[in-house]
Parts: C-alpha cells; sequence; structure tokens
C-alpha cells in the first residue's frame, strides 16, 4: 500500500526566513504533485512534478522530486504572511493520487 | 474557462439521514473524482470516474455510499444512511486525462456535518 509521509506537519516560521517542506512516499510514481489549501478552501495546484531531477519555482516557491530517494522537498524562500496556508504533496499511482497529511505553515511577522 | 462545479457547500444532516452531492466538472474532462477530507486529512480517494465508467471505487464504502456519473459529465455522490463518522468536506476534481501531467481542478467542496 502506498503511504505518503510529510514533515514536519506543522511550521510556524518568521517573515523573510527559509524552510523546507518534505515528502516521502513508500512505491515507484513518476508523477508528484503540491496543492495549497487556505482554510475554508479547495486545493489550488501548485506543481506537477513528472520525472527524476524535476524542478519547478514559482514566485518564493520550488519543488523538486528525486524518484530514487522517493522524495519530494518544497522549499520555501524568504517567507511572507500571504504564504501560510496547508500544503499537501500527492502522489501519482495509477489513475490517481494519494495524499500526504499536509503541513500547516504559519509565516509569523 | 469555468472551473468545477459543486453543491451545496453546506449540509447539516442527522445520522441515519440520506445526502446527495453534485458536481459538475470542467467541459470536457474525461475523468471525475471524489474525495473526502476529513478534518485536519489530507483527501482521501472515494471513487474515479472516466467519462461515464467507474475506474477505482476500491476505497468507497459501498454499504452506505454511492456514485453515478451520467452520461459522462455531471456526478452525483450519495451517502445512505449517513454516520457521524461521515462529517467531512466532499470535494469533487476533475482531470483531463487520467494518467499524466496533467494537473487535477478541485471544486469548492461540500462540507458535511453529520449530528
Amino acid at each position: 500500500e502506498l503511504k505518503v509521509e510529510q514533515n514536519p506537519l506543522f511550521l510556524s516560521m518568521q517573515e523573510g526566513k527559509n524552510y523546507t517542506i518534505y515528502c516521502n512516499y513508500s512505491t515507484t510514481s513518476d508523477r508528484l504533485y503540491w496543492y495549497r489549501q487556505d482554510p475554508g478552501k479547495s486545493l489550488e495546484s501548485l506543481f506537477v512534478l513528472l520525472s527524476n531531477g524535476a524542478v519547478k519555482q514559482e514566485g518564493r516557491l520550488m519543488a523538486s522530486l528525486d524518484t530514487k530517494a522517493r522524495l519530494s522537498t518544497l522549499h520555501i524562500t524568504a517567507a511572507v504572511h500571504d504564504l501560510s496556508a496547508t500544503y499537501f504533496c500527492a502522489v501519482g499511482l495509477s489513475g490517481d493520487m494519494r495524499f500526504g497529511a499536509g503541513t500547516r505553515l504559519t509565516v509569523k511577522p | 474557462e469555468a472551473g468545477v462545479a459543486q453543491s451545496p457547500r453546506y449540509k447539516i444532516i442527522e445520522k441515519r439521514q440520506s445526502v446527495a452531492f453534485w458536481c459538475n466538472p470542467i467541459s470536457g474532462h474525461a475523468t471525475l473524482y471524489w474525495y473526502q477530507q476529513i478534518l485536519g486529512q489530507g483527501p482521501k480517494l472515494l471513487i474515479q470516474f472516466q467519462n461515464n465508467g467507474v475506474v477505482d471505487d476500491s476505497q468507497l464504502p459501498k454499504d452506505r455510499f454511492s456514485a453515478e456519473r451520467l452520461k459522462g459529465v455531471d456526478s452525483t455522490l450519495k451517502i445512505q444512511p449517513a454516520k457521524l463518522e461521515d462529517s467531512a468536506v466532499y470535494l469533487c476534481a476533475s482531470s483531463l486525462q487520467s494518467i499524466g501531467g496533467y494537473g487535477y481542478t478541485f471544486g469548492s467542496g461540500t462540507r458535511l456535518t453529520v449530528v
């Protein structure tokens, strides 16, 4: 059974600081998704990573994928308050995705 | 393009009652998913449709949950009878294809509270 583990589950950071969220998964997959969810809202697609070594960046967020290590990272650079949200990774399995538990990020002034 | 539409946004029912949710995916998206998201957890897949056929319903509690996708477009998810543990947000998502680099677009969800 595919297991997707994110850490940390909770992250409180100061504005301007950098941090990385990790996503480990247990079986082979070549698709990794990152989503953002604001409280009471639906999920917003951030990145789709399709191959080993893939790196994508959007603003202060950068995601990477290492399929051999079964690891994806979401790096936050110079955090700002607007990035406060819950971030989910999801691993592609056949035709669907399996989600991690999410990382609840709070960025404090 | 219009997003994934879901209704209702909120629903409160008593246990043992029935409830139905509706989803209209993005036009042209062949694949439709229903996810259950319990508070504080990641979404869990309930059922996946490809056009109007079921691809995966292995995690759907079939004794109480049912879903259909008429004519390969709209979909409904029903719970009968509801239990307290069914309290969750039910998310519908659609995708152009089921496999590959296509992202999934999620609807706003239906928040169900069973009392």
